[in-house]
Formats: structure tokens, C-alpha cells, sequence
């Protein structure tokens, strides 16, 4: 019940095209949902969150798109650039546990 | 402000030796997180801590991973014996705690076990 499941594993999309990653999760105690960034040698980076109370969040080209009668949430990157390329994890967080997905291996083809 | 510092970046030793990672937080940040990331997965929590006392090792094999946290600040993380499968990235996070849900990480250590 932990668990947050990601999809697709990886995901190549043409420069200025929308990059969608989609995760799904069973625990209603989670209370906060992020993405990170990850970049190779690095360690993961907050990109953007959202709370299960808002339906959708915008910073810039990434948006947070979040249903939570499905248990469903979304990352959207509008106008992908090659400097985009990089693992992006979702997560979900209880008082005291951040549970990661799986990640997806974003390319951006110049 | 200072991120997250962790040394090493890389270790490479044999299976059944012992090796330590050491992590510097965030200054102020009260909690603390060791992860462990296996290639192509994401980060699994192994151990939180409080300042210097332990909220959650429940993930963490208590039979050969150990770590402290000295004074609430700096902390290690030790893995005695070591076996193939605890080859990874360990990656260190910080956060202020309470209802500061913002993680910090560091660069992590890729520990390579041969």
C-alpha cells in the first residue's frame, strides 16, 4: 500500500514537445506529492509538489495534474528542450515517509 | 546556503568488507535521511533520523547496515559485511522537519561491491 507506480520507464520526445510521466498510488494518507529531477551523478532535486486539495499546479513549463478519486497524478512538461533530459521521480509522502516511484528516463531530442 | 555534502562520491570494495559513508546536512535541518538507490530504481528509504534519534529504520538490514548520528548534526552510515546486492547510490537528505516537507539531497556515494 506504500507503493507509487510510474510510468512509461522511458519516454523520448522531440524538442518543444509535451513530455507526460504518470503515476497512480493506494495509500489515502499521503498528504503531499512531488517530483524530482535527477540529473546522472547527482542526487534527485525538487521540481515542483502539489497537496491532494488543489486539482492542478503550474510552475513555468511543469505542471502538476492530480486526481485524487483516481489516486492518480501527473507531470507535464510543456516545450521540452534537451536540457530537460534527465530522470524524473514522483512521490508521495506521509507524516513520516517519502515514498518514491520507479522513475522515467526522460530524452529530449534536439 | 550549503547543500548537502557527502564524501566519498565513489567505493569500490570486495564483498564481506566494511565501508562507512559520512554525511553533512543542511545547517538547521533537524531531520535527516539515508536512501539507497539501486541502478534504475528509485530511492529507498533506509533510515530517518530526528535530530540525533532514530524515527524510522524499518527498511534498514539491521544485520549489516548500522548508522549514527552524532549530536544531531553530521551522520554515518556504516554496511558490515558487505554483499553484491548492496551495490547502489547511498544518498543522503535533509529536511527542517515538522511541516517542512522540502527534501534536500546530496550527490550521494556510488558504492560498487565486487
Amino acid at each position: 500500500q506504500q507503493q507509487v507506480k510510474q510510468s512509461p520507464q522511458s519516454l523520448i520526445v522531440q524538442k518543444g514537445g509535451i513530455s507526460i510521466i504518470n503515476c497512480a498510488y493506494e495509500n489515502t494518507a499521503f498528504d503531499y506529492f512531488p517530483w524530482y529531477q535527477q540529473f546522472p551523478g547527482k542526487g534527485p532535486a525538487l521540481l515542483i509538489a502539489i497537496r491532494p486539495d488543489v486539482s492542478e499546479k503550474k510552475e513555468g513549463r511543469f505542471t502538476i495534474s492530480f486526481n485524487k478519486s483516481a489516486k492518480q497524478f501527473s507531470l507535464h512538461i510543456m516545450d521540452s528542450q534537451p536540457g530537460d533530459s534527465a530522470t524524473y521521480f514522483c512521490a508521495a509522502r506521509t507524516a513520516r515517509q517519502l515514498t518514491f516511484g520507479s522513475g522515467t528516463q526522460l530524452t529530449v531530442l534536439p | 546556503e550549503a547543500g548537502v555534502a557527502q564524501s566519498p562520491r565513489y567505493k569500490i570494495i570486495e564483498k564481506r568488507q566494511s565501508v562507512a559513508f559520512w554525511c553533512n546536512p543542511i545547517s538547521g535541518h533537524a531531520t535527516l535521511y539515508w536512501y539507497q538507490q539501486i541502478l534504475g530504481q528509485g530511492p529507498k528509504l533506509l533510515i530517518q533520523f530526528q535530530n540525533n534519534g532514530v524515527v524510522d529504520d524499518s527498511q534498514l538490514p539491521k544485520d549489516r547496515f548500522s548508522a549514527e548520528r552524532l549530536k544531531g548534526v553530521d551522520s554515518t552510515l556504516k554496511i558490515q559485511p558487505a554483499k553484491l546486492e548492496d551495490s547502489a547510490v547511498y544518498l543522503c537528505a535533509s529536511s527542517l522537519g515538522g511541516d517542512d516537507y522540502g527534501y534536500t539531497f546530496g550527490s550521494g556515494t556510488r558504492l560498487t561491491v565486487v
